[in-house]
């Protein structure tokens, strides 16, 4: 168990809607990643917040967008969900904004039909 | 950008043989290469990583290689066990930004056969 926590496990949805995603990064960890994990293009980079800050973006849809509350829990926010947008997402922390080790939640598995 | 290139995409094994795991990374700047075990329906498991001051790392039955030469890094694992029956990424960190994220390869599927 990393003490990374995401919720929901599963999420099954129809295109056009919006779901959010959540997660809680270990104890003390100030830094969340979010990544997405798919067959076509495997596990991608999202979106990173430190402290409550956008620090980066990656290959993040428009209709996808992430906060950091400042408890640290992180979510993110899918909209006009796509068939296309079915994935895994997972978050994963680490204690400082230049940590190395990423510890992955066990993920959120995205099903839009 | 970085790029990380893993093979093989398959690979299957005896059990108590060895298991060896090879990826390439473009930006020779990378200063910090990770590997991840992930075993179905949960997330990714950090494993072992190593640094590019450093050419060998072990724990226990795995071991990371690196060759900042040629850009290389390699997983072995040895006297494998059906429990290392899983996904095994490796990633990069690109030098530079304002983010450690994680470039990974595209994943090597370990079977250990009892």
């Amino acid at each position: 168990d990393s003490g990374v926590t995401q919720t929901p496990k599963h999420l099954i949805t129809a295109t056009g809607q919006r779901v959010t995603l959540r997660c809680s990064p270990r104890s003390g960890d100030l830094s969340v990643y979010w990544y997405q994990q798919s067959l076509d293009q495997g596990l991608q980079f999202l979106i990173h917040y430190y402290n409550g800050e956008e620090r980066a973006k990656g290959n993040i849809l428009e209709r996808f967008s992430a906060q950091q509350f400042p408890d640290l829990h992180s979510e993110l926010n899918l909209s006009s969900l796509e068939l296309g947008d079915s994935a895994l997402y997972f978050c994963a922390s680490t204690r400082t904004s230049g940590g190395l080790e990423q510890f992955f939640g066990p993920g959120t598995r995205l099903t839009v039909l | 950008g970085e790029n990380v290139e893993q093979h093989p995409s398959t690979l299957s094994v005896q059990e108590g043989d060895s298991a060896v795991i090879k990826c390439t990374y473009s930006d020779s700047a990378s200063n910090y290469f990770p590997w991840y075990k992930q075993e179905l329906g949960k997330g990714p498991q950090l494993i072992i990583d190593i640094r590019s001051n450093v050419g060998e790392k072990k724990d226990q039955r795995i071991a990371v290689t690196l060759n900042k030469t040629a850009k290389h890094f390699s997983l072995h694992i040895t006297e494998t066990q059906p429990e290392d029956s899983a996904v095994y990424f490796c990633a990069a960190i690109p030098y530079g930004g304002a983010t450690n994220k994680l470039i990974f390869g595209t994943g090597t599927l370990l079977a250990v056969q009892p």
